[in-house]
């Protein structure tokens, strides 16, 4: 069954460092997705990326953080000088066009310690 | 806005007892979707199922049904005969009308289930 992978699966960094966290989501989907879980708390979402560009973000994505798909296949969140506060599990997803366009595939997820 | 608020936050049952997972949400549309997904300890995020507001007739797929009521706001989770594979953290979320805008989904804070052999 096609799925979405992400890499790495944790990252441990200082505070103020710059972090990419990447994802291959599944090939023939349209949307892509990142969202973030602080440990124990609820799937906050922060982005969502359609032809090419945002299509929505939260209050959360703030200028710290940027996503990109370089090259049709990986799709990245950056975050440009991490805080103590981001650190969570990140979680990829994407979804197909039309009537599953709300069906989201999440990835496994890249858990984040920043120290 | 659109809120979900499951207020059980863990429910500890014994193998093979029926448990019963509760979501309540809050939303302006007309049109929405309703969900269920499961966080094993290995930590992804499976989908469940879809509900789309237009349809309350329940569902059921093998030990799990999903009662939809919109006149109470609920849509609930039942697992029948609980098996220990059972034991995951249980998001309900909520999506507005599929669109091209982004397909966002806000979740509940998740009920903890532990089955005990």
């Amino acid at each position: 069954e096609p799925e979405v992978t992400q890499t790495p699966s944790h990252q441990v960094t200082q505070m103020g460092q710059e972090v990419i966290l990447r994802c291959v989501p599944i090939s023939n989907h349209l949307y892509f997705y990142w969202y973030r879980q602080i440990l124990g708390q609820k799937v906050e979402f922060l982005v969502s990326f359609y032809n090419n560009e945002i299509s929505e973000k939260s209050e959360i994505f703030d200028d710290q953080f940027s996503v990109e798909r370089p090259d049709g296949s990986n799709f990245t969140l950056k975050i440009r000088s991490t805080k103590l506060e981001d650190s969570a599990m990140y979680f990829c997803a994407s979804s197909p066009g039309g009537s599953g366009a709300n069906v989201l595939t999440f990835g496994a997820g890249s858990r984040l310690t920043v120290l | 806005a659109q809120k979900v608020t499951q207020a059980q936050t863990e429910i500890s049952v014994v193998e093979k007892e029926d448990v019963t997972l509760d979501c309540v949400y809050e939303t302006r549309d007309t049109t929405y979707y309703l969900f269920w997904y499961k966080q094993p300890p290995s930590g992804e995020l499976v989908f469940l199922i879809r509900r789309n507001s237009f349809d309350e007739q329940n569902e059921i797929s093998g030990r799990y049904s999903w009662n939809f009521q919109k006149s109470t706001s609920s849509f609930n989770f039942t697992i029948t005969a609980s098996q220990v594979v059972d034991s995951a953290v249980y998001f309900c979320a909520l999506s507005d009308l599929i669109n091209n805008a982004g397909n966002m989904l806000t979740f509940g804070g998740g009920t903890r289930l532990m089955v005990k052999p």
